[in-house]
């Protein structure tokens, strides 16, 4: 159970257009979502926090305008990297909370790559 | 939330028991020790957690100390697989925030 389902696993897209990754909580609800960033060799970074029905919470440095952040479900959640470029490459994590916040599920990640 | 500790790295012959030590020494009252592991370009996978008492699933055990300033997540029996960085995460279970990751430990099981 708590099975989170990231699309896609990897894209890669040229520099100036704009990429759509979706987050699906497959057999639960997900009133919570939140969205991570790793760049290699380093951890996990929180850059939103989404919950249904309302707008994003964003992470001190993280352009809310550029990173656009729909909940508008309780089983999808999805990040918009919009006007993309090389430094935005990167791998996006999405995450959900059950069990009234007792439990954390991540999806399998997106390798975002910007030529 | 509690601020966690991990050594950066750790290597384990493969079949015995991998023990990683957390030091959580700020930890409040109504926290829980959370243990994910990230494998490479995936995301982080749950593998257990804990309030006081120690704690065994099918993928590991937790033992936390009696004062809960420190914990150790054990895996019986190291496999090629179990190769990953290991988090240790403390969080006010219930709160529905969000899971803030250190730099975890490297695990390396050799063959």
């Amino acid at each position: 159970g708590a099975v989170v389902s990231q699309h896609p696993s990897r894209v890669i897209c040229k520099s100036g257009t704009s990429v759509k990754i979706e987050c699906r909580s497959l057999d639960f609800q997900a009133t919570t979502m939140f969205w991570y960033r790793q760049f290699p060799k380093q951890s996990l970074m929180l850059m939103a926090t989404s919950n249904e029905g309302s707008k994003a919470t964003y992470e001190q440095g993280v352009e809310k305008d550029k990173f656009l952040i729909n909940h508008a479900s309780l089983t999808l959640s999805t990040l918009t990297v919009t006007s993309a470029h090389p430094e935005d490459s990167s791998f996006y994590i999405c995450s959900a909370t059950w069990g009234g916040g007792y439990g954390y599920t991540f999806g399998s990640g997106t390798r975002l790559t910007v030529v | 939330d509690a601020k966690t500790t991990q050594p950066p790295s750790m290597d384990c012959a493969e079949g015995r028991a991998a023990n990683l030590p957390c030091n959580h020494s700020t930890i409040s009252g109504n926290e829980y020790v959370y243990w994910y592991r990230q494998i490479h370009s995936q995301g982080p996978q749950y593998i257990i957690h804990g309030l006081k008492n120690n704690e065994t699933n099918e993928m590991a055990s937790l033992i936390i100390t009696e004062d809960r300033k420190s914990s150790t997540l054990i895996l019986p029996h190291a496999t090629l697989r179990d190769t990953a960085v290991y988090y240790c995460i403390v969080l006010s279970s219930g709160s529905a925030r969000q899971l803030t990751f250190g730099s975890g430990t490297q695990l390396t099981v050799l063959p």
